[in-house]
């Protein structure tokens, strides 16, 4: 079946630093990399996505870059900002069909000011 | 646009009581997801439509849950009899796919169920 993992499971930075997150995953055949953003209270929000055809890319502050040989993609997000706490999910597409996406367990970033 | 919507916010219930939780999709949208999100599983896909046809029903946990999409602007979640265990916060999240492309999913507020 699909296996994604997600690392770390809790971050914290001071404002202003960078922040990683790495998530590896098992379907060799998927396309589709998001990153999805969940604030409390709220539901996910897509924050940036690449496809299999693109080793990076960038939106401002946030970029994410792909590894398909390793099987990993990573979210960057640089000069942190206190708004940037939030629980950051990846969620690859499996390849088996429609448009389903397998959701990591989450990281939890916190930015301290 | 408005967004994906969902009702009740939120809603508790006793035992063995049914429970009906309902989404507005985006206008136009051909696809639609419910999921569950409890501290223990994580985000889970209950159930996937496409064109108000159930595609994948294999996340939906057991035949006291049941989803409905009568026509292209509105879903159902139902839950009967409601356990404890069905505690969490139900998201649903629709999205527009073209033939064999993935595309963005988008989530309503979602509903949080407690049973008690």
């Amino acid at each position: 079946g699909e296996n994604v993992e997600q690392h770390p499971s809790t971050l914290s930075v001071q404002e202003g630093d960078s922040a990683v997150i790495k998530c590896t995953y098992s379907d060799s055949a998927s396309n589709y990399f998001p990153w999805y953003k969940q604030e409390l209270g709220k539901g996910p929000q897509l924050i940036i996505d690449i496809r299999s055809n693109v080793g990076e890319k960038k939106d401002q502050r946030i970029a994410v870059t792909l590894n398909k040989t390793a099987k990993h993609f990573s979210l960057h997000i640089t000069e942190t900002q206190p708004e940037d706490s939030a629980v950051y999910f990846c969620a690859p597409c499996f390849s088996g069909g429609y448009n389903k996406l397998i959701f990591g367990a989450g990281t939890r970033l916190a930015v301290h000011p | 646009d408005a967004g994906v919507i969902q009702s009740p916010r939120h809603e508790v219930t006793e035992m063995g009581q049914e429970v009906t939780l309902r989404c507005k999709p985006i206008s136009g949208h051909n696809s639609l997801f419910w999921y569950r999100q409890t501290m223990m599983r994580g985000l889970e896909l209950l159930i996937y439509f496409n064109n108000n046809v159930p595609i994948d029903d294999s996340g939906m946990p057991e035949d006291r849950f049941s989803a409905k999409m009568p026509n292209a602007s509105f879903s159902t979640l139902k839950i009967q009899p409601s356990e404890p265990r069905d505690s969490a916060v139900y998201f649903c999240a629709s999205s527009l796919v073209p033939s064999g492309v993935t595309d963005t999913q988008y989530f309503g507020p979602g509903t949080r169920l407690t049973v008690l």
